[in-house]
């Protein structure tokens, strides 16, 4: 079994400033963990993964994530906010469940930049 | 390069109206699946698919059925619609990787069931 919390469903921040969106796991096996974002009206686009190997994951646009498994987090951080960082992110774990790799996603967090 | 394709774009339908979502991927990938998309909720997994002919449930299955009857193509049926199926439909793939495979999302399907 396996489950993702996103804390905080809206976040805001300023330009320039920094952008942190939580996301804690839950998973009965060594887990995958991803990042993706939404933009309006758009699918979703992988903004980074986590494969078991280094623990510091960097990803597009300036987005970066660390997983910590003590703490069961992967928290995505970017060091400076843009206005075309607004946008919704999904944090989401992979497990293996019957014959096929399924990702269980968070429920989102909105993110928007304010000028 | 095309990726993943959901067509139609948007639709509105009538209570108790069928209609088919096609989902056309170029990859080669051998896993498809479908998704749908509600506010607060994330995406859940409606069926997925291993391979041509092959089809499994997801998470919400209720209500709808699916067809692989080429590896390119992943169909997904709903019968008689119903209010509740008002949502965002994504079509993903992915390849038979061991670990950690990327998913691939098409740009979604946006259904409205009056």
């Amino acid at each position: 079994a396996q489950s993702v919390t996103q804390l905080g469903s809206h976040v805001s921040v300023s330009e320039g400033a920094l952008v942190l969106l939580r996301c804690n796991y839950s998973s009965s096996v060594p887990p995958y963990l991803f990042w993706y974002v939404q933009y309006p009206n758009q699918g979703l686009q992988l903004l980074l993964k986590y494969t078991s190997a280094a623990t510091l994951v960097k990803g597009i646009n300036g987005f970066e994530a660390e997983f910590k498994k003590s703490e069961t987090s992967f928290h995505l951080t970017k060091p400076s906010a843009h206005m075309s960082d607004a946008a919704e992110y999904f944090c989401a774990v992979s497990g293996y469940s019957g014959s096929a790799r399924q990702l269980t996603f968070g429920s989102g967090t909105q993110l928007t930049v304010l000028p | 390069n095309a990726g993943v394709t959901q067509t139609p774009k948007f639709r509105v339908l009538k209570t108790g109206q069928s209609m088919t979502l096609l989902c056309a991927q170029d990859m080669n990938h051998e896993y498809m699946y479908w998704y749908r998309q509600d506010p607060g909720m994330g995406l859940r997994l409606i069926h997925y698919s291993v391979g041509e002919g092959t089809t499994a449930k997801g998470e919400v299955p209720d209500g709808y059925n699916v067809s692989r009857l080429k590896k390119q193509n992943f169909l997904l049926g709903l019968e008689s619609a119903a209010p509740s199926q008002t949502s965002v439909y994504f079509c993903a793939s992915s390849s038979r990787q061991t670990s950690g495979n990327t998913i691939y999302f098409g740009e979604g399907s946006w259904l409205t069931v009056v």
